[in-house]
This record gives structure tokens, C-alpha cells and sequence, in this order.
């Protein structure tokens, strides 16, 4: 069964650009999650996607969107980058929302890195 | 707001030693709490889920502790081996309605030196 996976890999952006990151979930899972890895703040909760909703959201400004589509596959979308948004970003699913004990599984992460 | 401290920052230790990774929190009303597994420039494993009704949870030489009325969980592997090398990280999901939101630790970065 494959697992998380997340295109691109690596990306190099310069300030101002716009990036799209996407994420394919485990399949049969419909929970999709990002999250924001620095060396300075650490793992930090952006939004959480579920049957194409967005259910819950991080402390993150607008410049951070995502979506997710009818096959839970899912996209974020960083507009008017900064040098601060070089990070790991990582995304997770999950079969469901509220079933006791699931856990999540994370993907690689795409690396990157702004300019 | 719920915050989540680890400590040690950075533990290094020789092979086949007992060890404990410490992680607390400051908000106690938490629904769950993981334990996960980073290696360098990789995704986080998941290694431990414990309810909060639960006080621990055994995987092989891996044993998590859960005190929720303390605000403490230990993560202990016994019999280090060099491929435990990583970083450990410990996160709450802060209650049943928020979905897959994780609150992280700041990690644990494990050397077992051969």
C-alpha cells in the first residue's frame, strides 16, 4: 500500500513568487493535514482538509491556502513569498477525523527554500 | 494555549543503554498524545498513541507513559541500538473536536553510538 507522497521533493523560490505544493493522501483516507517544520519555531499546524472542507485552521496569515479535491488528494498554496516561509512542509493522513486511536501518516515533506 | 516542552534537547549515548525522552505540557484536557519518529530530511513515523484514558502503550522495546493530571509523558527504549538514531518527537492533539491538529514538542535528537 503506498504511502503519503509529495511533489515536488525540493523547490527554490525567489521573495514575491507564489508556490503550489500537493499531496497525495494514503488511499482510502480522506483526512489530509499540513503542517510547517523550521529549525526556529519547529512543526506548526496550518489546516486540516476533510471531504473537501476546510475543518481547522493554524495561526498562519492568508498568504496560506489549500484545497483538497473529490479523490482527497490536496494542494497548498503559499502566495507572495518571504524568506521566513523556507521550511519543510509536511502533509498527513488519516483514514477519518474522530476514530479513537488513528493516527497520522506523513509524507516526506517538500523542502523549501525562498530566495 | 497548550505548549509542549521535551526534554532532553540532544541526548547521546552508547549502544545497549536504557533511556527515557521526557515530554510535558501545560494544558492537561488533552484527547491524545503521540510519539513519532523523525530521521534527517524524512516525514515523522508515528511510534506510540496513547488515549487519554490510557496511562501506557508497548511497542516492542519502546514503552510510552502517559500522566495527564501531571502533564508528563516519558518515552523509554530500552536497549538502545545505533538505528534508533533520531529525532523523537512528542505531540497532543488538544481535544476530540480538533480533528488531526497536532500540537508538537521541539524534539529530542538521539545519537546511539555504536
Amino acid at each position: 500500500k503506498a504511502g503519503v507522497t509529495q511533489t515536488p521533493r525540493y523547490l527554490i523560490k525567489t521573495r514575491g513568487q507564489q508556490v503550489t505544493l500537493s499531496c497525495s493522501p494514503i488511499s482510502g483516507h480522506r483526512s489530509v493535514s499540513w503542517y510547517q517544520q523550521t529549525p526556529g519555531q519547529g512543526l506548526q499546524f496550518l489546516f486540516e482538509y476533510f471531504s473537501e472542507t476546510q475543518r481547522n485552521k493554524g495561526n498562519f496569515p492568508g498568504r496560506f491556502s489549500g484545497r483538497q479535491f473529490s479523490n482527497s488528494r490536496s494542494e497548498m498554496n503559499v502566495s507572495t513569498l518571504e524568506l521566513g516561509d523556507s521550511a519543510l512542509y509536511l502533509c498527513a493522513s488519516k483514514r477519518d477525523r474522530g476514530k479513537i486511536g488513528e493516527t497520522q501518516y506523513f509524507g516526506p515533506g517538500t523542502r523549501l527554500l525562498v530566495l | 494555549k497548550q505548549e509542549v516542552t521535551q526534554i532532553p534537547a540532544a541526548l547521546s549515548v552508547p549502544e545497549g543503554e536504557n533511556l527515557v525522552l521526557n515530554c510535558s505540557f501545560t494544558d492537561s484536557a488533552i484527547y491524545n498524545l503521540q510519539w513519532f519518529r523523525q530521521d534527517p530530511g524524512k516525514g515523522l513515523t508515528s511510534l506510540l498513541l496513547i488515549q487519554s484514558s490510557q496511562r501506557e502503550q508497548t511497542s516492542g522495546r519502546l514503552n510510552a507513559s502517559l500522566d495527564k493530571s501531571s502533564g508528563r509523558s516519558t518515552l523509554y527504549i530500552a536497549a538502545s541500538q545505533p538505528g534508533d538514531s533520531a529525532t523523537y518527537l512528542c505531540a497532543v492533539r488538544p481535544e476530540e473536536t480538533s480533528g488531526s491538529r497536532l500540537t508538537f514538542g521541539e524534539g529530542t535528537q538521539l545519537t546511539v553510538n555504536p
